[in-house]
């Protein structure tokens, strides 16, 4: 109940490509879904989020869509770019918890 | 960067070493994070801080030992480790009780001989 499946493990798209990645959770509890991203080298930084209560979230380039009753989210990049290739953690938070549950990871690559 | 420090970035120790890892977050946040990234699992969650108190512990060895002195400092001290220990050891910050919107470290890459 605890868990977050991430997929692809690994996605190799195009420049100006859409790159997508798919989560999936089963705890409904959980209300804050967070995306990371993460060069090599460095720690994870946020990217965007998202709660239960809307669809869609967009920032930029990057756009979270939820399905709440399929209790699935994933991240599509528009207009991919060779600098967006990364690893991509999705996680899961509930409000009563400290814990971030994190996703497996895609490594993303964009080629030019 | 991220307002969240680590040091050192790199280290290599033998089994029976003692070290110690040294976070710091410039961010004014209340909670702090260590966390362990391998290759063959998710990021995993050891210790959680929330104003100086150990609120969490994910069933972690006994040979990680945390120390939280104020809400801006965060060690982790490494004695006895495994190779099995080696990994990518990150800390974050937060600035609620809910550990919404964690704001990580670079991370010190652990290598134990």
């Amino acid at each position: 109940q605890q868990q977050v499946k991430q997929s692809p493990q690994s996605l190799i798209v195009q420049k100006g490509g859409i790159s997508i990645i798919n989560c999936a959770y089963e705890n409904t509890a959980f209300d804050y879904f967070p995306w990371y991203q993460q060069f090599p080298g460095k720690g994870p930084a946020l990217l965007i989020a998202i709660r239960p209560d809307v669809s869609e979230k967009k920032e930029g380039r990057f756009t979270i869509s939820f399905n709440k009753s399929a209790k699935q989210f994933s991240l599509h990049i528009m207009d991919s770019q060779p600098g967006d290739s990364a690893t991509y953690f999705c996680a899961a938070s509930k409000n009563s918890s400290y814990k971030l549950i994190f996703g497996s990871g895609t490594r993303l690559l964009v080629r030019p | 960067e991220t307002g969240v420090t680590q040091t050192p970035r790199h280290l290599v120790m033998g089994m029976t070493n003692k070290k110690s890892l040294k976070c710091e977050q410039h961010l004014g946040h209340n909670a702090m994070y260590w966390y362990k990234q391998s290759a063959k699992k998710p990021l995993e969650l050891m210790f959680v801080y929330s104003l100086e108190e150990r609120v969490e512990n994910n069933s972690v060895p006994s040979r990680f030992s945390p120390e939280c002195p104020n809400s801006s400092h965060l060690f982790l001290h490494l004695h006895t480790l495994q190779p099995e220990d080696s990994a990518l050891y990150l800390c974050a910050s937060s600035q609620d009780r809910a550990g919404y919107e964690q704001y990580f470290g670079p991370g010190t890459r652990l290598t134990v001989t």
